[in-house]
């Protein structure tokens, strides 16, 4: 229900967008979640409510939403390698179930 | 500061119980609900359910549903996932997560590997 591209890859001081397409029901009709995974390390969460970012989280990360493609976006600008993770984009549908994207790996180099 | 420490690394048998348990501090533990992800080896994440330890209600995802039982006692901050008989198959890291209201997930607990071997 949520399609991510496999995998992006971009050079340092970049800007690089990952995008997260809804196939049914309105992207706006559910907040969307973008978590961030290190290798070996549990998710954290950079953005939430479709462009909301906790605390902690630098403005380098910004979320937002295109109901004319149904889809949402994560933008990581001045790309660190630090930066290079699996990024999961996630919603709920419409009875209310957690739902996540496939999940699209961020290659720095 | 809030944090969800979550039981340490089991290997069990196929057939064999489990429950393991996530515990939260820092914060209202029945004010926010608690969710379970599941992550397959070299796989993404999965959404298996959440619960809400303030009224213990509780919302499963149709794929797990029946296969996991999600459960929280809140005299002691704790939420936890069991199963009644493990497969092969269950073999994952387990993640439980915070969320507040119906969409924000803000904290995640450390992980659970659970190894399902004979």
């Amino acid at each position: 229900m949520l399609t991510q591209p496999h995998s992006v890859s971009e050079s340092p001081g970049k800007t690089v967008t990952i995008s997260c397409t809804r196939s049914s029901g309105s992207i706006a009709s559910n907040y969307v979640q973008w978590y961030q995974q290190r290798p070996g390390s549990a998710p954290t969460t950079v953005i939430y409510e479709d462009k909301q970012r906790p605390s902690g989280v630098p403005d380098r990360f910004s979320g937002s939403i295109d109901s004319s493609s149904n889809s949402a976006s994560l933008t990581i600008s001045g790309l660190k390698t630090e930066d290079e993770a699996d990024y999961y984009c996630q919603s709920y549908d419409s009875t209310n179930q957690g739902v996540f994207g496939g999940g699209t790996k961020l290659t720095v180099l | 500061e809030v944090q969800l420490v979550q039981s340490g690394a089991e290997v069990k048998k196929p057939g064999e119980s489990l429950k393991i348990s996530c515990k939260g501090s820092g914060y209202s533990f029945t004010s926010y609900w608690i969710g379970w992800v599941r992550q397959m080896p070299g796989k993404g994440l999965e959404w298996m359910g959440i619960i809400y330890p303030g009224d213990s209600d509780t919302i499963y995802s149709p794929s797990f549903q029946g296969q996991v039982t999600i459960s929280a006692d809140k005299s002691i901050s704790t939420a936890y996932l069991q199963w009644s008989s493990l497969k092969a198959s269950d073999t994952a890291m387990y993640y439980c997560a915070r969320r507040e209201g119906n969409s924000k997930v803000d904290f995640w607990g450390q992980g659970t590997l659970v190894t399902v071997s004979s």
